[in-house]
């Protein structure tokens, strides 16, 4: 079985620029959430993709926004970057609503 | 005032101790509830899953749930120092959406 994987593993960007993160859910799921923890906390909730359509949304500017593909897979992408979206961006399915499993997460820092 | 708290810590144990780690929620609305571990530079990995009150038993950990008190928690039994991570608690309420406390950092100690 095949689990969650994201890519890229890090990346580094500057103020202003555009950024896409991608992941591939686990064999067998259909939903795909995406959440940012900054150093310290606990992840954060942004979205969530279930069967291609957005299925929830957490408190993140419309400069967050994402896809969800027919196989799965999702893309998260930002805008505007700003230092504060520097984080580890984690990417984890589930199968409806059963327990999330996370990917090893994209760490982006902004300079 | 945050949905799911989590005493910081460090909890500092000894091996071979009973591990006990706490965490209150503020959504009566919450119906499932999530201890997640991560080690340092990682990826939350999923260690228990608890949805009625009572007690859940897996090999050394218990989670427990109590909705009226809105109280969870993790118990270690024989703790390792492998057991040494953040342990992150969440809640989820009808949308799936997991809202995460801020962790507790586990430290066992030789």
């Amino acid at each position: 079985e095949t689990g969650v994987t994201q890519s890229p593993t890090h990346l580094i960007k500057t103020r202003g620029q555009q950024v896409t993160l991608r992941c591939s859910s686990q064999s067998g799921h259909n939903t795909v959430s995406w959440y940012q923890q900054a150093l310290g906390q606990g992840p954060q909730f942004i979205f969530q993709y279930y069967r291609e359509e957005e299925n929830g949304r957490g408190n993140f500017p419309p400069r967050f926004s994402g896809l969800q593909f027919p196989n799965y897979s999702s893309e998260l992408n930002v805008n505007a970057l700003e230092l504060d979206d520097s984080a580890l961006y984690l990417c984890a399915s589930s199968f409806e609503a059963q327990p999330q499993h996370f990917g090893d997460g994209t760490r982006l820092s902004i300079l | 005032q945050k949905e799911v708290e989590q005493n910081s810590g460090p909890l500092s144990v000894p091996e071979g101790a009973i591990a006990s780690l706490n965490c209150t929620y503020s959504d009566r609305g919450s119906q499932s509830f999530f201890w997640y571990r991560q080690y340092s530079g990682k990826s939350p990995e999923l260690i228990m899953s608890i949805y009625s009150n009572g007690d859940k038993e897996d090999g050394r950990f218990t989670a427990q749930l109590n909705k009226a008190s809105q109280y969870v928690s993790l118990l270690i039994r024989d703790s390792q120092p492998s057991d040494s991570a953040t342990y992150l608690c969440a809640g989820t309420g009808t949308a799936s959406k997991l809202t995460f406390g801020t962790g507790t950092r586990l430290q066992v100690t030789l």
